[in-house]
């Protein structure tokens, strides 16, 4: 069965602080994705990264990075400096490659409040 | 601006009422999906249409009727609707050729039904 777990419902920081959201799942396809979405308080989920099974390479864009590690099927995502801009939902989510529909298994969210 | 849009994005509606929300992808895509979400719920896949047929219906009452009359737009058609029924809904769309599977996201239609 398909699973995103991200335990951390809610999370508050200080502007310049540095925070990890936490994203672990669960599949037993050999190939997958792995996403990240942002949702600002308009509603929009703005898609931010993808990442495939067999590419455990970490990726830095900007103040943004992901470790990926199969070992321990997690998906973490770190934002570095944070901004005020910064508040928002993100969610983590899984997508099997035998998937013809292109279903989505989204984690639960966690809500980000960095504070000025 | 965003390669889905949605429309309206505020909806008040009776009980008895019957409205449509709108959604355009202008990203060349051939799938669409109608998401709900719920305060405090995950979000919740409804209908996924592919090359303009539906493909799934996750058990979704009769209250909500999709239309997708072409690839490009999608309709939800909501008539009867109950107040538990007020969530954010959120129309996505994705190429079924791209293997990766990502899915663009519009900004959600906030429906509100009293």
């Amino acid at each position: 069965a398909q699973k995103v777990t991200q335990a951390q419902t809610e999370i508050s920081v200080v502007e310049k602080e540095d925070v990890t959201l936490d994203c672990v799942y669960e599949t037993r396809d050999t190939t997958y994705y792995l996403f990240w979405y942002k949702q600002p308080p308009s509603g929009e989920l703005v898609f931010l990264i993808r990442r495939n099974s067999f590419d455990e390479q970490n990726e830095i864009s900007g103040r943004y990075s992901w470790n990926f590690q199969k070992s321990t099927s997690s998906f973490n995502f770190t934002i570095t400096a944070s901004q005020v801009v910064d508040s928002a939902v993100y969610f983590c989510a899984l997508s099997e490659k035998g998937s013809t529909l292109g279903r989505l298994y989204f984690g639960r969210g966690t809500q980000l409040t960095v504070w000025p | 601006e965003t390669g889905v849009t949605q429309t309206p994005r505020h909806l008040v509606m009776g009980m008895t009422n019957k409205k449509s929300l709108k959604c355009e992808q202008h990203l060349g895509h051939n799938a669409m999906y109608w998401y709900k979400q719920s305060a405090k719920k995950p979000l919740e896949l409804m209908f996924v249409y592919s090359l303009e047929e539906r493909v799934e219906n996750n058990s979704v009452p009769s209250r909500f009727s999709p239309e997708c009359p072409n690839s490009s737009h999608l309709f939800l058609h909501l008539h009867t609707l109950q107040p538990e029924d007020s969530a954010l809904y959120l129309c996505a769309s994705r190429s079924t050729t791209d293997s990766g599977n990502t899915i663009y996201f519009g900004e959600g239609s906030w429906l509100t039904v009293v």
